[in-house]
């Protein structure tokens, strides 16, 4: 069976902190895994990552993929309050299947 | 990226009644999903919509209870039907496949259902 596990579920950070979120997975036929965050109601596409190795940037949030290990990391850096949300990580397996996702991370910044 | 639309955004409902809740996709996209999320949930894939047939639901969902319908490649709908309290949750639409949207799965703003 498909499954993507995040760690840690929950963490509490102080404005300006930089905070490393882990995604691993198990998935037969990998196609991408996929970063979202999560405010309100809709999930928000931030990265999709096919190869290893590769870092994908915007601002102060990064993500690489290690498709020998099995895992992704998100980096945000510098903090702010407005990143507060549950951040999923998700597995697209090949052909027309959807997303498997895991639990999502929940972070709080504090000011 | 394609844009979906789903409506209501939200709603507050009787027990034993039900709700019909509409996705509509911008462009045309090969895969239409529904989801639900419980509060303090992940996400949890209902069924696939599947144009001119019968939706496939996973586990623990059934069709006389969800309802789908998908006449067409931008459009579908999902009922909630003999609504108890635990079907509050909020209802989330999610595509991908078409010229506007590539590999990535995206949302709808989501329907925020509660059952009293």
């Amino acid at each position: 069976e498909d499954k993507v596990v995040q760690s840690p579920l929950s963490l509490v950070v102080h404005e300006g902190d930089t905070v490393t979120l882990n995604c691993s997975y198990e998935v037969t036929n990998f196609r991408s895994l996929l970063w979202y965050k999560q405010e309100k109601k809709a999930p928000t596409f931030l990265f999709m990552l096919t190869s290893s190795g590769i870092e994908k940037k915007s601002g102060r949030l990064s993500s690489i993929l290690d498709k020998k290990e099995l895992f992704s990391i998100l980096n945000i850096t510098a903090t702010q309050t407005g990143d507060s949300a549950v951040y999923l990580c998700a597995v697209s397996p090949r052909g027309n299947t959807p997303l498997v996702f895991g639990k999502g991370t929940r972070l709080s910044v504090i000011a | 990226s394609a844009v979906i639309s789903q409506k209501p955004s939200r709603d507050i409902c009787q027990r034993g009644t039900s709700l019909t809740i509409q996705c509509q996709v911008d462009s045309q996209v090969t895969m239409m999903f529904w989801y639900r999320q419980q509060p303090g949930q992940s996400l949890t894939l209902i069924a696939t919509a599947n144009q001119g047939s019968e939706a496939t639901y996973e586990s623990g969902f059934v069709i006389d209870k969800f309802p789908i319908s998908r006449p067409n490649l931008t459009f579908s709908t999902l009922t909630v039907s003999n609504m108890s309290p635990e079907d509050s949750s909020i209802y989330l639409c999610s595509a991908y496949g078409g010229e506007r949207s590539y590999n990535e799965q995206f949302f709808g703003p989501g329907t925020r259902l509660t059952v009293l």
